[in-house]
């Protein structure tokens, strides 16, 4: 059972650009979580989806960011008209239906913002 | 709103010696607690869960406590080695969805 995967694991993006980054919960996992690490700062929750659902948009920033988990495949976090500030590592977790305490997480895609 | 602080900073040690993390919360209303561990790039691994009814949780050299009422936690890691250098991360979930993370602490074992 493969953990979560996030792809890719590295982004650069110029100022203006988009960036999407993906993610694939662990087999069985229907939950799907996205935390941002700012340099020097703890992750700090951004969305919880389940499959075509937006449960908990609470720590999204209200502009440029967008996410979406379809019936099928990956989840996807885009951010649009990227900037400096947006540079971090986001990181995706996956939960079992029954156990959302039980979050798993994938390595992160670092994006950097030139 | 919950916020979450882990002292110290960054911590070095001499190989083979015991240690204690510490972790502490505000809003004691939680569920649960868990300390992860962070590799240079790569993802959290969870290390152990305590939930709010709990006391202590252990996993061989680690054991992890909670005192709920003073909004604290403990992460004592035993008989240190090099392969335990990380940055350790405590989390606390409560009635949303979500984790509130600390900061971390940076340990580094000295062979």
């Amino acid at each position: 059972n493969a953990g979560v995967m996030q792809n890719p694991r590295h982004l650069v993006r110029r100022r203006g650009q988009e960036a999407r980054l993906r993610c694939s919960p662990m087999k069985g996992h229907s939950h799907v979580y996205w935390y941002r690490q700012l340099p020097e700062e703890g992750l700090k929750f951004m969305v919880y989806l389940q499959k075509e659902n937006i449960i908990d948009e609470s720590g999204m920033p209200k502009e440029r960011f967008s996410a979406e988990f379809p019936k099928e495949g990956p989840s996807i976090l885009r951010i649009q008209q990227v900037v400096r500030g947006d540079s971090a590592a986001y990181f995706c977790a996956s939960s079992p239906p029954r156990d959302r305490d039980e979050q798993y997480f994938g390595p992160g895609t670092r994006l950097t913002v030139t | 709103k919950q916020e979450v602080t882990q002292i110290p900073a960054a911590l070095s040690v001499p190989e083979g010696e015991n240690l204690v993390l510490n972790c502490s919360f505000t809003d004691s209303a939680i569920y649960n607690l868990q300390w992860f561990r962070q590799d240079p790039g790569k993802g959290l691994t969870s290390l152990l869960l305590i939930q709010s009814s709990q006391r202590e949780q252990t996993s061989g050299r680690l054991n992890a406590s909670l005192d709920k009422s003073s909004g604290r936690s403990t992460l004592y890691i035993a008989a240190s080695q090099p392969g335990d250098s990380a940055t350790y991360l405590c989390a606390v979930s409560g009635t949303g969805n979500q984790f509130y993370f600390g900061t971390g602490t940076s340990l580094t074992v000295i062979p």
